[in-house]
Formats: structure tokens, C-alpha cells, sequence
């Protein structure tokens, strides 16, 4: 069983719309989440991270906490062609700073 | 701030040579670094993590005599492929723990990676 999943894509939305992107984690245990952009053929590059219950945002940008549910999500507002990427949900446990990666979300936003 | 480099950032190598990969925090010091591979459209696949002044821990299935990693400065990070194959070709991309003011939990920056290609 995968620790960490990611909702299969690929997810495709149209420019302007509202691009969501979930993510569920299996250690109870987990204190830090944290969603990473990657486009094609470059390394991952942190978009956000997340640490308590609820929701923080930066702007376009949204990310959503549940722990209880054991659930994390980003919501992209207003979605450009430029936001097409691989988006990974990580999550944090009690490992010094390791992470554990979802297999990725492929998001394509057509004009 | 974070800023992490990586060097080189392609290289081509016969079978059978050895490549060392260099990952350094430009703005920070990072006592833990970590090294990942990725193959083409799969995800980032940890090989293991890096201490400052002590030996690294590597994945399972990941041999330790072939990816020799070192850690000798809160600022630099070495991967050594040794005797590399055609099938080591793949995506090398370093990470380095920073803890941002204001937060209690470190956080991992991603070098941009090292495309090796071994013929």
C-alpha cells in the first residue's frame, strides 16, 4: 500500500478555471506536507507548504489540511497554460527532513 | 533564499568510468541533504540521505559500494556513480533541509538536477 496517493490524472482544466489536486497520507504520524511543481525535464520546486488544520493560502494558490481525514489538497485559482506541470504531494514524518512523495498529478490547462 | 546548485548539470560518460555530482547550498548550511534518481515519467525515487560529517543512510536496494555519497561541509554533498552502465543513466537531483524563519520543520530544496547519460 502506497503511503502517500495522489488523485490519477492526468487532470486537464481550462485557462481561468479552478485546477484541484488531492492528496491522502497513511502516517498518522506526519507533521509537515508540502506540494511541489515540477515541469517536464526540470527538478521539483516547493509551491507550498502546510503544517496545521486548515487552510493557507498564497496567491493563486490554496492549500488545504485535514488531518483527521488524513487529507491534503492545492487548489489552483485562475489557472494559466504556464501552471501545466507534474504537481507532487510530499509529506513529512518524524525522519529528520525525509519526505515521502506521491507518484505525481500531470495538470494541463488549455487556453 | 535556498538556493541550491548542482554540477554539472548534463554529462556524458563512457561504460565503466566514474561521475561525481556536486550539490551545494548557496545561501544556507544544510546538515542533512538528501539524493534522489528519477527515471522518465516515473516520480522521484530517494537513494538516500546525507549528514554532515557522518555516513550516509541509503534506500533498500540501493548499493552503497557503487553511489558513494559524502558530506563534508554543512555546504557541499558529493554522489560518486561508480563504474557506470548504460542502465544508470537517469535523472540525479540533490535536495538540501533548510529551516525557513518562523517555522519549527525543516524544508526540502531541490537542486536542478544532473542528467547523466552513460554510453
Amino acid at each position: 500500500q502506497k503511503e502517500v496517493e495522489q488523485n490519477s490524472g492526468p487532470l486537464s482544466v481550462p485557462e481561468g478555471a479552478i485546477a484541484s489536486l488531492n492528496c491522502t497520507y497513511s502516517d498518522r504520524g506526519s507533521q509537515s506536507f508540502f506540494w511541489y511543481r515540477q515541469y517536464s525535464g526540470k527538478s521539483p520546486e516547493l509551491i507550498m507548504s502546510i503544517y496545521s488544520n486548515g487552510d493557507k493560502e498564497d496567491g493563486r494558490f490554496t492549500a488545504q489540511l485535514n488531518k483527521a481525514s488524513q487529507y491534503v489538497s492545492l487548489l489552483i485559482r485562475d489557472s494559466q497554460p504556464s501552471d501545466s506541470a507534474t504537481y507532487l504531494c510530499a509529506v513529512g514524518g518524524t525522519s529528520y527532513g525525509k519526505l515521502t512523495f506521491g507518484q505525481g498529478t500531470i495538470l494541463t490547462v488549455h487556453p | 533564499g535556498a538556493v541550491v546548485s548542482q554540477h554539472p548539470s548534463w554529462v556524458i560518460c563512457k561504460s565503466g568510468t566514474s561521475v561525481k555530482i556536486e550539490c551545494r547550498s548557496l545561501d544556507f548550511q544544510a546538515t542533512t541533504m538528501f539524493w534522489y534518481r528519477q527515471f522518465p515519467k516515473q516520480s522521484l525515487m530517494l537513494m538516500a540521505t546525507s549528514n554532515e560529517g557522518s555516513k550516509a543512510t541509503y534506500e533498500q536496494g540501493v548499493e552503497k559500494d557503487k553511489f558513494l555519497i559524502n558530506h563534508a561541509s554543512l555546504t557541499l554533498s558529493t554522489l560518486t556513480v561508480t563504474s557506470a552502465h548504460p542502465e544508470d543513466s537517469s535523472f540525479y537531483i540533490c535536495s538540501a533541509c533548510h529551516r525557513p524563519r518562523g517555522t519549527s520543520t525543516d524544508t526540502q530544496y531541490f537542486g536542478p538536477g544532473t542528467r547523466l547519460t552513460v554510453l
